[in-house]
């Protein structure tokens, strides 16, 4: 199985500063396809989770672009450029080339 | 507007079976695969089965390969699991998700105790 590891657990930023998750998945993520398969969610408290982007870097639809994914391969990260109230809760990766699915620990963003 | 709304859950025995259901709504269900997902009280999310469009494809999570049945019904836009010989560690809030988790449900409580 794909092991996706992410770090940190938590983060504890201050409204208008930039944060940064990663992701490392234990295989490579490109699919036969040629696509890789790299989800960033958000879960807010209490909510259900939230997609905020697909295929490593392409944002949801009504997603800030304060938002942004990179990476390849085996090494993603997610950034935020300046983190705002609504930011918080906890951030999942999630792999979806190959089965079994498997979801990063979660990282919790609170605010300073 | 997409919508999936899981029912089912509740209380059951250890050993027991509960089947969930999740009727899906402002989409082609025909046209997707779809996926269950849990979360234990206060952890992570962990994927549990995922069905093709057509029913061709199914895989599932180690921990309930042989216990738990995913299934749907395109005539009725409804996804189910089907849980049996059910434990304590299955205790948990189950979603499903659209095949890429651009949509998810609000989830059931599924609670396993006796």
């Amino acid at each position: 199985d794909v092991v996706m590891t992410q770090t940190p657990v938590s983060l504890s930023v201050a409204i208008g500063q930039p944060a940064s998750i990663s992701c490392k998945s234990s295989q490579s993520l490109v699919g036969t396809s040629g696509k890789t398969y790299l989800n960033w969610l958000l879960q807010r408290p209490g909510q259900s989770p939230k997609r905020l982007i697909y295929l490593v870097s392409k944002l949801d639809s009504g997603i800030p672009d304060r938002f942004s994914g990179s990476g390849s391969e085996t090494d993603f990260t997610l950034k935020i450029s300046r983190v705002e109230a609504d930011d918080l809760g906890v951030y999942y990766c999630l792999q979806g080339t190959h089965f079994p699915l498997t979801f990063g620990s979660g990282t919790k963003l609170e605010i300073k | 507007e997409v919508q999936l709304v899981e029912s089912g859950g509740g209380l059951v025995q250890p050993g027991r079976s509960l089947k969930l259901s999740c009727v899906a709504s402002g989409f082609t269900f025909s046209n997707y695969g779809m996926n269950w997902i849990r979360q234990a009280p206060g952890k992570g999310l962990e994927w549990v089965a995922y069905i093709s469009s057509g029913s061709s494809y199914i895989y599932y999570a180690e921990t309930v390969k042989g216990r738990f049945t995913i299934s749907r019904d395109n005539a009725k836009n409804t996804l189910y699991l089907q849980m049996t010989s059910l434990r304590s560690e299955d205790t948990a809030l189950y979603y499903c998700a659209r095949f890429s988790f651009a949509y998810w449900g609000q989830g059931t409580l599924v609670t396993v105790s006796s």
